[in-house]
């Protein structure tokens, strides 16, 4: 029973254009959503986060949305760049309780 | 700051031998979290550790155990390894327990 679901494996964007990778959520207690970002043979990035009070951060070219009525969230990448082909994973979390992830979105950032 | 080192970075080991898998958290970070990286499963929490305690365990069975020292330092043992167990060990570390987790390089586990 996937709490956090990626529907979609993989994504394919060309260089400049906007990258949206999307997440549902079936547990509306989450209170906190993360994106990370996975390079191969490294540990997941950080990269941006948001908590259900709110329903938009933004930091440089990254954008999280939430709408906690659909549960479900959205990374907007602009302009796509051929480094951020990644592996992106979504996790959510409620209050002291483990974070739960997807199972992630390969981005390809074709230039 | 030096981000979270984790030791060894590859293991190769044969079925029914055991495994200690080290973390290093980031100065000052006090919660110490393991999961397990395998194709197509995604991260599975596996437990966080704060302050010496395990505050919370993922759904694996007791051949997966840690630890955690006075210096936050962290361990993970697995015992009586099996095929199954081949996977990316990550471990993430925050300041405190409802922090951001910032993660290690992983351990890198093959188990022939």
């Amino acid at each position: 029973d996937q709490q956090v679901k990626q529907n979609s494996p993989s994504l394919s964007v060309q260089e400049g254009r906007i990258s949206i990778l999307n997440c549902d959520y079936t547990n509306s207690m989450f209170d906190y959503f993360l994106w990370y970002k996975k390079y191969p043979a490294e540990g997941p990035t950080f990269l941006i986060s948001i908590s259900s009070i709110k329903d938009k951060n933004e930091d440089g070219r990254f954008t999280v949305f939430l709408n906690k009525s659909a549960k479900h969230l959205s990374l907007h990448i602009v302009p796509s760049q051929p480094g951020d082909s990644a592996v992106y994973f979504c996790a959510a979390v409620e209050g002291n309780t483990p974070l739960v992830f997807g199972k992630g979105t390969r981005l390809s950032v074709i230039a | 700051k030096a981000g979270v080192t984790q030791t060894p970075r590859y293991l190769i080991k044969t079925r029914g031998q055991q495994v200690t898998l080290s973390c290093s958290p980031i100065s000052g970070h006090r919660s110490v979290s393991w999961y397990q990286q395998t194709p197509g499963q995604g991260l599975q929490f596996l437990f966080e550790y704060f302050s010496e305690t395990q505050r919370n365990k993922g759904n694996f069975p007791g051949r997966f155990s840690g630890r955690q020292f006075s210096n936050s330092r962290s361990e993970m043992n697995v015992s009586t390894l099996e095929l199954g167990d081949s996977a990316l060990y990550l471990c993430a570390s925050s300041v405190g327990r409802e922090e951001t987790q910032y993660f290690g390089p992983g351990t890198r586990l093959l188990v022939l």
